[in-house]
């Protein structure tokens, strides 16, 4: 079984401070993981994605993450928040690959940021 | 190439009603999969489609939810006799192959449903 923590619900930060956003995961297999944001009213859309090639992985709008597995973490991280980054993100794992279910993507709590002028 | 359409955005019911949500995939992409989010939620699967077949639908409540993919046209939704704890937003993505391991889905903007 997989699951997906999300250990903030709310973060809050100053324009042009960094963000740091944790996600923790739990799997029997290497895990494929992902992270989304959602803008309000707005689907969700794919910030950047880790897949065992390298475990810092850049993504979209300045964003990355690193895997590590000693930790069982894939924090998101940002040098400088930028206010258009005010959004909910979604660390997010999907079935492993080579195995018989797909499709049923697990999803953290999710984290709202907020980022102060 | 247009993305995950989904509609309506919006979509208001009273108890007791049907509700019929839209989705067509983006181009290409013959798997679909519905996902609930229940406010201060994250997404929770509902189903996995192909056309004309349910592949999965171990997440979808056992009574008056449906959904279907014909040959033609859009992916459907239907919830019928509506209660006001299926107010919740309705995504859905497809994706090229099965989504599993490195595939990525595609999200559409989502259904947001209230029952009133």
């Amino acid at each position: 079984a997989q699951s997906v923590t999300q250990l903030d619900s709310h973060v809050s930060v100053s324009e042009g401070t960094p963000v740091l956003l944790r996600c923790n995961y739990s799997s029997s297999y290497s895990p494929s993981l992902f992270w989304y944001v959602q803008h309000p009213n707005k689907g969700l859309q794919l910030l950047l994605k880790y897949t065992s090639a390298a475990t810092l992985v850049k993504g979209i709008n300045g964003f990355e993450a690193e895997f590590k597995k000693s930790e069982t973490s894939f924090h998101l991280t940002k040098p400088s928040a930028h206010m258009s980054d005010a959004a909910e993100y979604f660390c997010v794992v999907t079935p492993p690959a080579g195995g018989t279910s797909y499709g049923k993507l697990t999803f953290g709590q999710g984290t709202i940021l907020t980022v102060h002028p | 190439n247009a993305g995950v359409m989904q509609n309506p955005r919006h979509l208001v019911r009273r108890r007791g009603q049907e509700a019929r949500l839209r989705c067509s995939p983006m181009k290409g992409h013959s798997h679909v999969y519905w996902y609930r989010q229940l406010p201060e939620e994250g997404l929770k699967f509902m189903v996995y489609l192909q056309k004309e077949n349910i592949i999965d639908e171990s997440g979808m409540p056992k009574e008056r939810f449906s959904a279907e993919f014909p040959k033609e046209g859009p992916s459907i939704l239907r919830i019928q006799q509506v209660v006001r704890g299926d107010s919740a937003a309705y995504f859905c993505a497809s994706s090229p192959i099965g989504l599993q391991g490195p595939t990525e889905a595609f999200f559409g903007q989502g259904t947001r449903l209230t029952v009133v």
